[in-house]
């Protein structure tokens, strides 16, 4: 069945940092890939999404991310992080026959100042 | 930016009380969801919804609940007989395309079973 696996469920960085959030994917044709992010008490936000094309994507608040298909991954990107983006992230795919997202256990992100 | 509102944000209630959680989708969205986060867990399916009628449901999604749309812009899950273990964050979604393009969540309805 088609699944995400985020193998980090705790990540922590210093504000001004890069961030790498990883996302491998189990998936037998091209799939439909999303990233969301969710800060406490609130809903689930739209970053980026990967259907075909460029496998460099582009999201809001300054996030990126880069399917992979010889890896299987499509790992989150931002090249310098600030204290805002402290959150919990989720990697999800179109599953289902297209009718349901199925979520990883995602990553919670912790920003030092 | 268009919204999905979920109402209320908070909801509290007696085991094997029925519950109604509401949800209002975007406008000229035709595709929603019902989806829960247990606390500590990952966010779960449970139901998509279009041309008025339940398209995919999980196992979770017993003879318990049911969907609604009753009047055209209201998304509602209906929880019957409500149990501790429903206890968890209920997100509404919508999408004017399907899954295939993402969707728009609410900020979520957190229901407590006591």
């Amino acid at each position: 069945a088609q699944s995400v696996t985020q193998p980090d469920i705790h990540i922590t960085v210093s504000e001004g940092a890069s961030l790498e959030l990883r996302c491998n994917y189990s998936y037998g044709a091209t799939p439909y890939l999303f990233w969301y992010v969710q800060s406490p008490g609130q809903g689930l936000q739209l970053l980026l999404k990967y259907f075909s094309g460029d496998t460099l994507v582009q999201g809001i608040k300054g996030f990126e991310a880069e399917f992979k298909r010889s890896q299987s991954s499509f790992n989150l990107r931002k090249p310098s992080v600030h204290w805002s983006d402290a959150a919990e992230y989720f990697c999800a795919v179109v599953t289902g026959g297209g009718n349901k997202l199925t979520f990883g256990t995602g990553t919670q992100l912790k920003v030092e100042l | 930016e268009p919204e999905v509102t979920q109402t209320p944000s908070h909801q509290v209630t007696q085991m094997g009380q029925e519950v109604i959680l509401r949800c209002v989708p975007i406008s000229n969205h035709l595709y929603f969801y019902w989806y829960r986060q247990i606390l500590g867990q990952k966010v779960e399916f449970l139901v998509s919804f279009y041309n008025n009628e339940i398209s995919e449901k999980s196992e979770i999604f017993d003879d318990q609940f049911s969907v609604e749309r009753p009047d055209g812009s209201n998304f509602t899950l209906k929880i019957r007989s409500t149990k501790l273990e429903d206890s968890a964050m209920y997100f509404c979604a919508s999408s004017d395309r399907g899954a295939t393009y993402g969707y728009t969540f609410g900020s979520g309805t957190r229901l407590t079973v006591v």
